[in-house]
């Protein structure tokens, strides 16, 4: 079990640009989630998938943000047109939920994006 | 609508106990989760409730009341290690964890 992974650990970029980020969660979990989290706040939910299907994604800050689970492995963030406001750390979690009940969130170290 | 109420920072002496309490308003609710967040590292799972009472995990204990929309860490015989921010977490029936601004606790030798 090699944990979540996130990459990049940081991604500096021009206002404007476009960013893509990735998360490889811990192989054997179906569920894979989308946190944003600034400073001095707890984490703020953006999306999730079970295995390829995006079940909520009306957290999502706005069009601009986007995400996708095309294999139900790995996942991706992209964000278009990026402003300063997106400056934040960006999480991902991804727990095994076995059809009722509930798993903790095991979360990777995340991305942490700066707009210039 | 969703609100966690956490204190923003807590100061503690190595050794001593601390409560840190968490009260919550949610439209759903699936069970409630802590963290503990080191600066700069990811949150890392420390207990969960589902049902009212106490869970016991070492130095670290979990309490719920549903009724009253409350739940407390108890963190005992403190170590500096300890000085972390705490998050107090509520599984909106799985859809979405909503998580409170967190605590920030400082362990002072």
């Amino acid at each position: 079990d090699t944990g979540v992974s996130q990459n990049p650990r940081h991604k500096i970029t021009k206002r404007g640009q476009n960013v893509t980020f990735r998360c490889d969660p811990i192989s054997e979990h179906n569920r894979l989630y989308w946190y944003r989290q600034t400073l001095g706040q707890g984490p703020e939910f953006l999306t999730y998938f079970q295995n390829e299907a995006q079940l909520e994604k009306s957290r999502l800050l706005s069009d601009r943000f986007s995400a996708e689970r095309p294999k139900g492995s790995f996942s991706t963030l992209e964000i278009q047109r990026t402003e300063q406001g997106d400056s934040a750390m960006y999480l991902c979690a991804s727990s095994y939920f076995p059809g009722q009940g509930n798993q903790p969130q095991h979360f990777g170290d995340g991305t942490r994006l700066s707009i210039l | 609508g969703q609100n966690i109420d956490q204190p923003t920072e807590m100061t503690a002496t190595e050794g001593a106990i601390v409560q840190i309490n968490c009260t919550y308003q949610t439209s759903g609710f699936n069970g409630l989760f802590w963290y503990q967040q080191h600066a700069g590292e990811a949150p890392t799972f420390l207990s969960y409730n589902v049902l009212d009472g106490l869970e016991e995990k070492g130095r670290f204990s979990s309490f719920l009341s549903r009724s009253k929309g409350y739940s407390y860490l108890l963190l005992k015989e403190l170590q500096m290690k300890d000085s972390a921010s705490y998050l107090c977490a509520v599984d909106n029936y799985g859809q979405n964890f909503v998580f409170g601004p967190g605590t920030r606790l400082s362990v002072l030798p």
